[in-house]
């Protein structure tokens, strides 16, 4: 099956800096890559996706890239905000979701 | 409010007990999943259905099990508690396999 890794665990940055988070996986049938983001104590929540046939997708403030040669996307944030400050989450679909391990972003003002 | 229904929110039971986790997906979507997230833990998948039909199962203990009723409803049967299956156990819906997965609020359950 598909084995997401998901870097760093943890992550803080300055106000105004930015993130990026980045991940990896195996399965070469996968499609699609959604990014999720869970505040404390709430649900996680969709904040962008890429699909296998486009390389970069931007909203705003956030960025997903694919390299679907070397298995790995990575989500990037400018211009933080401390409400940026929770734990991200990638995944990757072949047949099913496959999440990362997550990642605890704390944006310090 | 992402249109996915969980109840109950908080569940207290003692080890050794049975409980059900209901979950009613969004309006259309035919896709449910159970995912088991512990404390400072990611999303363990743990059973999906499709129409029904169980579509693909994960890490999900013999002492758990799931079904997906003809009105698309879900439940999450989980027995004879330990103290390890304390944790937040959520359901996402989504509109096919593939589609934007949609989570519900969680249920906390904790196992004394």
């Amino acid at each position: 099956g598909e084995n997401v890794e998901q870097h760093p665990s943890t992550l803080s940055v300055q106000e105004g800096d930015s993130a990026v988070i980045k991940c990896t996986y195996s399965d070469s049938a996968s499609n699609y890559f959604p990014w999720y983001k869970q505040e404390l104590g709430k649900r996680p929540q969709l904040i962008i996706d890429i699909r296998s046939n486009v390389g970069e997708k931007k909203d705003q403030r956030i960025a997903v890239t694919l390299n679907k040669t070397a298995k790995h996307f990575s989500l990037h944030i400018t211009e933080t905000q401390p409400e940026d400050s929770a734990v991200y989450f990638c995944a990757a679909y072949g047949n099913q979701f496959y999440f990362g391990t997550g990642t605890s972003l704390t944006v310090i003002p | 409010d992402s249109g996915v229904t969980q109840t109950p929110k908080h569940l207290i039971t003692a080890t050794g007990q049975r409980v059900t986790l209901r979950c009613s997906p969004r309006s259309g979507d035919l896709s449910v999943y159970w995912y088991q997230q512990s404390l400072d833990q990611g999303l363990q998948f743990l059973i999906q259905y499709y129409n029904g039909e169980e579509r693909a199962k994960g890490n999900i203990l013999e002492r758990f099990s799931a079904q997906q009723f003809p009105d698309l409803h879900s439940e999450l049967n989980l027995s004879s508690l330990e103290l390890g299956d304390s944790a937040l156990y959520f359901c996402a819906s989504s509109v096919s396999p593939r589609a934007e997965l949609f989570f519900g609020e969680g249920s906390r359950l904790t196992v004394l």
